[in-house]
């Protein structure tokens, strides 16, 4: 099983602040399987990006994703008040398809 | 547009059985592979099971195997997830979540709402 470690655990910023979230892989998550998803309380996940940094529809252009083999980054370039929830990262490569713990970015 | 419903969810006591559904709109359902997903509460996202679009196969995680098992009914688009044996550590909400292509290793796009699962005596 693939284990996702997602740093840091909460991050305290403010609106218009820079996000750097990261999500490190026990082994490699091959051909950049690697997803991001965003949860706000009393809602279902929402795909962000996908392989690594392809944004899923209809996502704003004000998140990125880069990373490859282990190391993956989701950065959120200016934090809109909407963008404050938990973020998860997932691999799905191979089963059992795993999530990594969060990070939520509070205010 | 797509959407996912879940159903099904209740209170139940450890040992007992329930069988979850997700109506499926807005897509061909026998397209996409698809998953439960759950998540207790206060906690994070934990893949349940999946089902591959021709029902060919299909993927546990290890504590449900031999407990859970995922199904799927094109002709009524509805997937379904029976459980039984349940216990305490499997109380949580439930979603159904779609696969973004037809690829059993791809990422999804469309989540229900989910439905919750409380296993209490």
């Amino acid at each position: 099983e693939i284990v996702l470690t997602q740093s840091p655990g909460t991050l305290s910023l403010s609106p218009g602040e820079r996000a750097t979230l990261s999500c490190r892989a026990s082994q490699s998550v091959g051909s950049s399987y690697l997803a991001w998803y965003q949860q706000k309380p009393g809602q279902a996940p929402r795909l962000l990006i996908y392989g690594a940094s392809s944004r899923a529809t209809a996502i704003p252009d004000r998140f990125s994703g880069s990373g490859s083999g282990t190391d993956f980054t989701l950065t959120i370039s200016r934090l809109e008040p909407e963008d404050f929830a938990v973020y998860y990262c997932q691999q799905f490569g191979t089963s059992p398809w795993t999530f990594g713990q969060g990070t939520k970015v509070e205010i | 547009q797509v959407q996912l419903v879940e159903s099904g969810g209740g209170v139940v006591q450890p040992g007992g059985s329930l069988r979850l559904s997700c109506a499926a709109s807005g897509f061909t359902l026998s397209t996409y592979g698809m998953h439960w997903v759950r998540q207790a509460p206060g906690k994070g996202l934990e893949w349940v099971a999946f089902i591959r679009y021709d029902e060919s196969y299909t993927y546990y995680t290890d504590s449900v195997k031999g407990r859970f098992t995922i199904s799927r009914d094109n002709s009524k688009n509805t997937l379904y997830l029976q459980m039984s044996s349940l216990r305490a550590e499997d109380t949580a909400l439930y979603y159904c979540a779609k696969a973004i292509v037809g690829s059993t290793w791809s990422p999804f796009d469309y989540w229900g709402q989910g439905t919750l699962v409380t296993v209490s005596s």
